[in-house]
């Protein structure tokens, strides 16, 4: 069945530091590819998307190129701030508006 | 435009008392989802109705959850009798065009 498979957290980086967060998914069709951000206390809110292969999702210095070959996601940022702590979620969607999520990574950003 | 608007945001109940979560989704989305978010764990959905219908509620636990949108826009979500495993996050979100949006959803403490 469809499904999504985030690495594992937490991640502790230092501000200004690179950051990588690794999704890889499984579905039978061709499904659009999310990631969320949640905050503490908060909803998911959606960072960025991409709908078919080659595409790159962008938002707010965040950058994920959809990948069919290696059936994959990752979600990359040149320098991460302290604000960017949070949980991030990779998520896929085809067909019948049934959504797959990641079971989440916790990114801690140290100053 | 206003978001996914949820209420309450906070609910403590003793076990085995009934409670109940309410959902305005985005105007204009006809789909609407309830998903339930345990600690450190990604959403798993309970419904998804499309306009009034539910069209996938196979992970919800019809002996004591209940859902209802009677008039294809706002959502109740019931629980009755509340059991200690029921304490989690239940967040509420609409789609339009396969783009989700999340409302802050609502924390429920059982005791």
């Amino acid at each position: 069945g469809d499904s999504v498979t985030q690495m594992e957290g937490p991640v502790t980086l230092s501000e200004e530091a690179f950051l990588t967060i690794n999704c890889t998914y499984t579905a039978t069709g061709y499904p659009s590819l999310f990631w969320y951000v949640q905050y503490p206390g908060e909803g998911l809110q959606l960072l960025l998307k991409a709908t078919k292969a080659d595409d790159k999702g962008s938002n707010k210095g965040f950058e994920a190129t959809y990948r069919k070959e290696t059936t994959s996601f990752h979600l990359e940022k040149g320098s991460v701030q302290v604000s960017d702590s949070a949980v991030y979620f990779c998520a896929l969607v085809w067909g019948f508006n049934k959504f797959y999520f990641g079971s989440g990574t916790k990114l801690n950003v140290k100053p | 435009e206003a978001g996914v608007v949820q209420s309450p945001r906070y609910k403590i109940i003793e076990k085995k008392q009934p409670v109940a979560f309410w959902c305005n989704p985005i105007s204009g989305h006809n789909t609407l989802y309830w998903y339930l978010q345990n600690l450190g764990q990604g959403p798993e959905l309970l419904i998804r109705y499309e306009n009034e219908e539910a069209v996938d509620d196979s992970q919800l636990p019809k002996d004591r959850f209940s859902a209802e949108r009677l008039k294809g826009v706002d959502s109740t979500l019931k629980i009755q009798p509340a059991e200690l495993g029921d304490s989690a996050v239940y967040l509420c979100a609409s789609s339009s065009a396969h783009e989700q949006f999340f409302g802050p959803g609502t924390r429920l403490t059982v005791l």
